[in-house]
């Protein structure tokens, strides 16, 4: 199985700060890898999917970059409706492996 | 806009079989292009992939899970299901259902899942 591994684990950040986690995949997944967005007691939500492009209606705040084995979700701007959980998930083979989490905390 | 429900049991005994539906809304089950997923968080842990079901009843099981898993696929009222037997407390999970679009490779929408709790 493609170990997908993110860091940090969680980060306090506030108001209007650019945030950055990453997602590290064991071995290339060329740019089979989605970020989606947990809010406690709700389904998670995709944001962002063959690791660039921004799934329709989610704010140009949030971007992707990467390819093969290291990716970024970059949050220009925090905003109050951002301070959630972020996961990687990584679709080039099966079965589907999802990285650890990041939880986005208000500072 | 499509959405997905799980329900079923909250409480099952070790070694006893967990069974969970998903319910589709605002497409069909039938419709091609998708597949029809279970993915599952343990309390503290990360999500698991539990497999897929295609309409046509094609499936596929993560090899941990695999001896233990069936899904099926009811079309006349838009459902799949998940059963899991002979469960113990690690199988304590919150299990969400998920359509997975297959141009695309990604998860979407989930449902909100439903937590379910291996305890005597």
């Amino acid at each position: 199985d493609i170990q997908m591994t993110q860091s940090p684990s969680s980060l306090s950040a506030s108001v209007g700060d650019r945030v950055a986690i990453t997602c590290r995949a064991t071995q290339s997944i060329s740019n089979y890898l989605n970020w989606y967005q947990q809010k406690p007691g709700k389904a998670p939500e995709l944001l962002i999917y063959a690791a660039t492009t921004l799934q329709r209606g989610v704010p140009s705040r949030f971007s992707g970059s990467g390819s093969g084995t290291d990716f970024t979700l970059t949050i220009s701007t925090l905003q109050p409706g951002d301070f959630a959980t972020y996961f990687c998930q990584q679709s080039f083979s099966t079965p589907r492996t999802f990285g650890q989490g990041t939880k986005v905390a208000i500072k | 806009q499509v959405q997905l429900q799980e329900s079923g049991s909250g409480l099952v005994k070790p070694s006893e079989t967990l069974s969970l539906t998903c319910t589709i809304s605002g497409d069909s089950i039938s419709t091609g292009g998708y597949s029809w997923n279970w993915i599952r968080q343990p309390p503290g842990k990360d999500l698991e992939y539990i497999g897929y079901i295609y309409y046509s009843g094609s499936t596929y099981y993560n090899p941990s899970l695999k001896s233990r898993v069936t899904m099926s696929v009811d079309r006349s009222n838009n459902q799949f299901s998940l059963k899991l037997n002979s469960v113990t407390a690690a199988d304590t999970a919150i299990y969400y259902c998920a359509r997975e679009v297959l141009l695309r490779n990604y998860f979407d929408p989930w449902g909100q899942g439903t937590l379910v709790t291996v305890s005597s």
